[in-house]
């Protein structure tokens, strides 16, 4: 196991709904990134935190938004849920945010959109 | 334009025997990393293995390898004497410094499945 989880597992919400998915970072990793995983795909990177601080984006919509706390445990808030958002989310976390640094996934959180 | 390609089919492996999985990358960066993860099931993302785009020799560990072709810009996989709990999905994933961050850019993956 990475240490690193996410909250909730699993969650249904319907269209227009706002949702917030929680993730805690393995001990000592100060980064966190986020993924969107649609059904049959690879991960889409939609943006990364560094000490609190957004440190690079994916081509999501504004109504993907985190936020990033002093423990480095960081949150993924999703505004007017669309049919399109049912994913898993997943999060990584790393040591750093420079090109060397290995992510380590969490378990994920699946979301459908109804 | 798709970074990553991962284009095989779904693949039935005979256990104890040695599979390889194909990708190959798209980037005009010079520093660049590869990546390999294991997805079962569950849905988490298992690091598997790592290789710089400087690094000379090919990268292992364990049961995987990763037989690294820059010029031809392919880094596949090797697991070697596959078990049953191989069976899983298969992402390569790519980082570039153009970034200034550490995000990865995944292909669709490789369904494997270690039969007895």
């Amino acid at each position: 196991e990475t240490g690193v989880t996410q909250s909730p597992t699993h969650l249904i919400k319907t269209r227009g709904q706002q949702v917030t998915l929680r993730c805690s970072s393995q001990s000592g990793h100060n980064t966190v990134s986020w993924y969107q995983q649609a059904l049959g795909q690879g991960p889409q990177f939609i943006f990364q935190y560094y000490r609190e601080e957004e440190n690079g984006r994916g081509n999501f919509p504004p109504r993907f938004s985190g936020l990033q706390f002093p423990n480095y445990s960081s949150e993924l808030n999703v505004n007017a849920l669309e049919l399109d958002d049912s994913a898993l989310y997943l999060c990584a976390s790393s040591s750093g945010s420079s090109e060397k640094e290995t992510q380590y996934f969490g378990p994920g959180t699946r979301l459908l959109v109804l | 334009a798709q970074k990553i390609t991962q284009t095989q089919p779904g693949m039935f492996v005979q256990e104890k025997e040695a599979v390889t999985l194909d990708c190959t990358y798209d980037t005009s960066d010079q520093s660049y990393g590869l990546f390999w993860y294991k997805q079962p099931s569950s849905g988490e993302m298992i690091f598997l293995i790592y290789q710089g785009s400087y690094d000379e020799q090919n990268a292992t560990e364990g049961r995987y390898s990763l037989n690294f072709q820059k010029a031809r810009k392919s880094a596949n996989l090797v697991i070697s004497a596959s078990q049953l709990g191989d069976s899983a999905m298969y992402f390569c994933a790519m980082r570039e410094d153009f970034y200034g961050n550490n995000r990865l850019a995944f292909g669709k993956g490789n369904q494997v499945v270690v039969i007895p």
